[in-house]
């Protein structure tokens, strides 16, 4: 199975800062890979697939980039509403798996 | 508008079944593969399973593979899971999913609100 990786697990910031999450995969999958963002007690929203396409509705502050086993998160101009959990996924064969997520909370 | 609606999480003894459901509008059901995924209590997500656009092919994670199956009813545009043999750490938000093609080695796109199961005596 392929195991996801994601640092670091938590990390504080400020509104207008740039945070960034990295996500590495135990083998290489391309450019199949999702990230998620999940408000406390709320349904995850899809933010981004293939590495680095946003999905319809996503504020263009938010970008995905890498491919075969190292990939990023960038959030540029943090907005209060991004405080939240995010979560990495692969879907290079089964089973489809998650990382385990970075919470960005604010400083 | 997307839209997906789970129902049927409950409390059940371990050693129970539930079966849950997830109603669809918004999208043309039968072209696009489903997964559910779960959320333990203060936990991460974790990937249950994933059905192909037309029921043929279906996976499971480990932790539920011979307990839990997967299945559609195209023309009621609705997913379900069955849960059987159920255990304490099966308790979760279950979370009903679109994928984004008819394969389910897809990302998900769409997500639904959630239902809680609890497995406890």
């Amino acid at each position: 199975d392929i195991q996801m990786t994601q640092s670091p697990s938590s990390l504080s910031a400020s509104v207008g800062d740039r945070v960034t999450i990295t996500c590495r995969a135990s083998q290489h999958i391309g450019r199949w890979l999702a990230w998620y963002q999940q408000k406390p007690e709320k349904a995850p929203k899809s933010l981004i697939y293939d590495a680095s396409t946003l999905q319809t509705g996503v504020p263009s502050r938010f970008s995905g980039s890498g491919s075969g086993t190292d990939f990023s998160l960038t959030i540029t101009n943090l907005r209060p509403e991004d405080f939240a959990t995010y979560y990495c996924q692969h879907y290079h064969g089964y089973p489809l798996t998650f990382g385990g997520g970075t919470k960005v909370e604010i400083k | 508008e997307v839209q997906l609606l789970e129902s049927g999480g409950d409390l059940v003894q371990p050693g129970g079944s539930l079966r849950l459901s997830c109603a669809v509008s918004g999208f043309s059901f039968s072209s696009y593969a489903m997964s559910w995924v779960r959320q333990a209590p203060g936990k991460g997500l974790e990937w249950v399973s994933v059905i192909s656009s037309g029921g043929d092919s279906t996976s499971y994670a480990d932790s539920v593979r011979g307990r839990f199956t997967i299945s559609r009813d195209n023309y009621k545009n609705t997913l379900y899971l069955q849960m059987n043999s159920l255990r304490a750490e099966d308790t979760a938000v279950y979370y009903c999913a679109k994928q984004r093609e008819t394969f389910g080695d897809s990302g998900t796109d769409y997500w639904g609100q959630g239902t809680l199961v609890t497995v406890s005596s």
